[in-house]
C-alpha cells in the first residue's frame, strides 16, 4: 500500500525557513516524480515545486522561485521542501504526492497524495 | 485566479446526471492530458479521472471524463450523496519554463 507521510509543518515568524519531509513507502520510491501542492485554509490546489525520478527536471511555482527548494534522498525513500524567506501567503497545508508514472518526468501528473502537513507564517 | 477556469458550485438531486467544465488554453489542456480529483471534505485529494478519460481501478464507472481542444469535462451520472465534494481539474502546462496547474475547484452539492 502506497503511503506518503508529511511532516516538519508548524508555526514559523514572517522571514524564517522550514523544512518540509515526505516519507515514502509502499512503491519504488526512486522511480517516481514527486510533486510538493499546497491549500491555503479555504482555497484551492496550488502546485508548489516538482523534481523527476532521476532528479533530471526539477520545477517550481513563480510564487516560491528562488524561497524554496525540493530535494530528494531516494536511498532514504524521503522527499523534501526547504522553505526560506517564509511569508505570511504560504501559510497553508503542504501536500506530498506522486506521480502516477513510473520514470516520468515533472510533467506527470499526482496519482497519490498525503494527508498533508499545516505550515503557519504567522508573527 | 486559476489557468484552469472552473464553475465554482455545481449541484443536483439523487440519480441525476451533472457536468462540471474545465476551460484552459493549447499549453495546457490543449497539448497535455488533464487530470481531474475529489477531495472530500477534511481529506487529502485522490485521483478521479487520468489521461482524459481512464479511471484508476477502484473508482466508479459513474464518474466518466472528457476532452475537446482546450476545454475537458467531468460527467458524474447516478448521484450520490457521498459524491458530495471538492473537483479539480489539472493539467501540466508547456509555458515558460513549464508548471502544473488547477482549476479553482468546484463545489459540488447534493440536494
Amino acid at each position: 500500500e502506497v503511503q506518503l507521510v508529511e511532516s516538519g509543518g508548524g508555526l514559523v515568524q514572517p522571514g524564517r525557513s522550514l523544512r518540509l519531509s515526505c516519507a515514502a513507502s509502499g512503491f519504488t520510491f526512486d522511480d517516481y516524480a514527486m510533486h510538493w501542492v499546497r491549500q491555503a485554509p479555504g482555497k484551492g490546489l496550488e502546485w508548489v515545486s516538482g523534481i523527476s525520478w532521476n532528479r533530471g527536471s526539477i520545477g517550481y511555482a513563480d510564487s516560491v522561485k528562488g524561497r524554496f527548494a525540493i530535494s530528494r534522498d531516494n536511498a532514504k525513500n524521503s522527499l523534501y521542501l526547504q522553505m526560506n524567506s517564509l511569508r505570511g501567503e504560504d501559510t497553508a497545508l503542504y501536500y506530498c504526492a506522486k506521480a502516477l508514472s513510473a520514470k516520468s518526468s515533472i510533467a506527470g501528473l499526482p496519482g497519490y497524495w498525503g494527508h498533508g502537513t499545516l505550515v503557519t507564517v504567522s508573527s | 485566479q486559476s489557468v484552469l477556469t472552473q464553475p465554482p458550485s455545481a449541484s443536483g438531486t439523487p440519480g441525476q446526471r451533472v457536468t462540471i467544465s474545465c476551460s484552459g488554453s493549447r499549453s495546457n489542456i490543449g497539448n497535455n492530458y488533464i487530470y481531474w480529483y475529489q477531495q472530500l471534505p477534511g481529506t487529502a485529494p485522490k485521483l478521479l479521472i487520468y489521461r482524459n478519460n481512464q479511471r484508476p481501478s477502484g473508482v466508479p464507472d459513474r464518474f466518466s471524463g472528457s476532452k475537446s481542444d482546450t476545454s475537458a469535462s467531468l460527467a458524474i451520472s447516478g448521484l450520490r450523496s457521498e459524491d458530495e465534494a471538492d473537483y479539480y481539474c489539472a493539467a501540466w502546462d508547456d509555458s515558460l519554463s513549464g508548471r502544473m496547474v488547477f482549476g479553482g475547484g468546484t463545489k459540488l452539492t447534493v440536494l
